[in-house]
């Protein structure tokens, strides 16, 4: 049982680039979550799904699309990227089964983008 | 939406002594407070969380406090010990909605 993974761990882009975050949970988990992680900021969602199939806006959301095509999946793209979006990204999810509920984190992808 | 604020910054105590960490928040239908502790570099890790419907919760060595009538709720950690150094976060709301965080607290434990 590995809980939540993330692909890649860290990667370096350039003004513009694009690329794909992914996510994995293995959990049967039906809530999944991104956020991103700057200093002295804290976390802030980005983008979360409640079901395969479905996706919303967080907080910060502009600059990023998400999909959710698979259960056990929840992809973070970045269209053409962006300095301002140089940061620590998590991926988290929960059950789904109840208001109240531990999020477990995925281990982060770290950007940095030139 | 949701604002929390998180105090202090950053709290030096010496090891074996008391550590409270503050947060306040704005929603008053926010039901689900967890607190986090981050390691440098790691994932952040869940530690003790409460829900609206208990004042206090204790485990071993850290407890968390709820007042819903003025809108804050508070992390302890007593006896301190150097793997207790870290950035503590809390954050409020839980569900689909995610969660909203306060901006870390970096506790250090002096020898």
């Amino acid at each position: 049982n590995a809980g939540v993974t993330q692909t890649p761990k860290f990667r370096v882009l350039k003004t513009g680039q694009s690329m794909t975050l992914l996510c994995a949970q293995d959990m049967n988990h039906e809530y999944m979550y991104w956020y991103r992680q700057d200093p002295g900021m804290g976390l802030r969602l980005i983008h979360y799904s409640v079901g395969e199939g479905t996706t919303a806006k967080g907080e910060v959301p502009d600059g990023y699309n998400v999909s959710r095509l698979k259960k056990q999946n929840f992809l973070l793209g970045l269209e053409s990227a962006a300095p301002s979006q140089t940061s620590v990204y998590f991926c988290a999810s929960s059950s789904g089964q109840g208001r109240w509920e531990t999020q477990y984190f995925g281990p982060g992808t770290r950007l940095l983008v030139l | 939406g949701e604002n929390v604020e998180q105090h202090p910054s950053t709290l030096s105590v010496q090891e074996g002594d008391s550590a409270v960490i503050k947060c306040t928040y704005s929603d008053s239908a926010s039901n689900y407070f967890p607190w986090y502790k981050q390691e440098l570099g790691k994932r952040p890790q869940l530690i003790i969380d409460i829900r609206s419907n208990v004042g206090e919760k204790k485990d071993q060595r850290i407890a968390v406090t709820l007042n819903k009538t003025a809108k804050h709720f508070s992390l302890h950690i007593t006896e301190t010990q150097p793997e207790d150094s870290a950035v503590y976060f809390c954050a409020t709301g839980g569900g689909a909605d995610g969660l909203t965080f306060g901006k870390g607290t970096h506790l250090i434990i002096q020898p």
